[in-house]
């Protein structure tokens, strides 16, 4: 899987909206970009995925650049709850062979401020 | 309602001993996993299963023996316990062949003393 890097903190206003950035420049085509969190003390919680369309679900959106080596994931209107480790993972999909496993970086610690 | 859970929550045992963490998933999943996320909060595959066959093994002691009774089911068996077994361990849980997102158990807090 390839590697990604991403800032180990950033700070958000509360209904505001919060943009975290990703860089995963070795990414190979058969990779899809991954974003889960992890709300402190709880599991992961997969948010979005995505290959090389932008996507958007109920949770957030996900913009991947046209050469897919950088995406961005945007939470529209940050609130307090929203405050995680927030993982941007590429990874195959659905390859047994691969195991399907997630490779966990060490991700943005989001604060979300009031 | 809840669809991965581990039991127990929390687990505080000493070292030597041998412990089990249960985990059950209620989606219809094909895949589950085991993760570790030690005391720095690095999340780290440990296990695959996909239709109880194992897929994934990535260099656990052979302490740590994984057990998948059926699609629903993948329990963690761990013997000789030691101080660097202390860490949450997660279960999670896949569709590969559909959505590949994994679904993640609420985690179990294993305390070797």
């Amino acid at each position: 899987d390839a590697k990604t890097t991403q800032p180990p903190s950033m700070d958000c206003a509360e209904g505001r909206a919060a943009n975290l950035p990703c860089n995963h420049s070795t990414i190979s085509g058969n990779e899809y970009v991954y974003w889960y969190r992890q709300i402190h003390s709880q599991g992961p919680q997969y948010i979005i995925h995505g290959l090389k369309n932008n996507e958007t679900n109920e949770m957030a959106s996900l913009i991947i650049t046209e050469d897919r080596k950088s995406s961005t994931l945007i939470l529209p209107h940050a609130t307090l709850r929203d405050t995680a480790v927030y993982y941007c993972i590429v990874r195959v999909r659905g390859i047994k062979a691969a195991g399907n496993k997630l490779t966990f970086g060490g991700g943005t610690r989001v604060l979300v401020k009031p | 309602d809840t669809a991965v859970s581990q039991t127990p929550k929390y687990l505080v045992t000493q070292m030597g001993n041998d412990k089990s963490i249960k985990c059950e998933q209620n989606l219809g999943h094909d895949t589950m996993y085991w993760y570790k996320q030690d005391s720095k909060k690095f999340l780290k595959i440990m296990f695959s299963y996909n239709n109880k066959e194992l897929i994934i093994n990535e260099t656990v002691p052979n302490r740590f023996s994984p057990k998948s009774p059926d699609k629903a089911h993948l329990n963690l068996h761990i013997n000789s316990l030691e101080l660097g077994d202390s860490a949450v361990y997660f279960c999670a849980s896949s569709q590969e062949d559909i959505s590949s997102e994994q679904y993640f158990g609420p985690g179990t807090r294993l305390t070797v003393t």
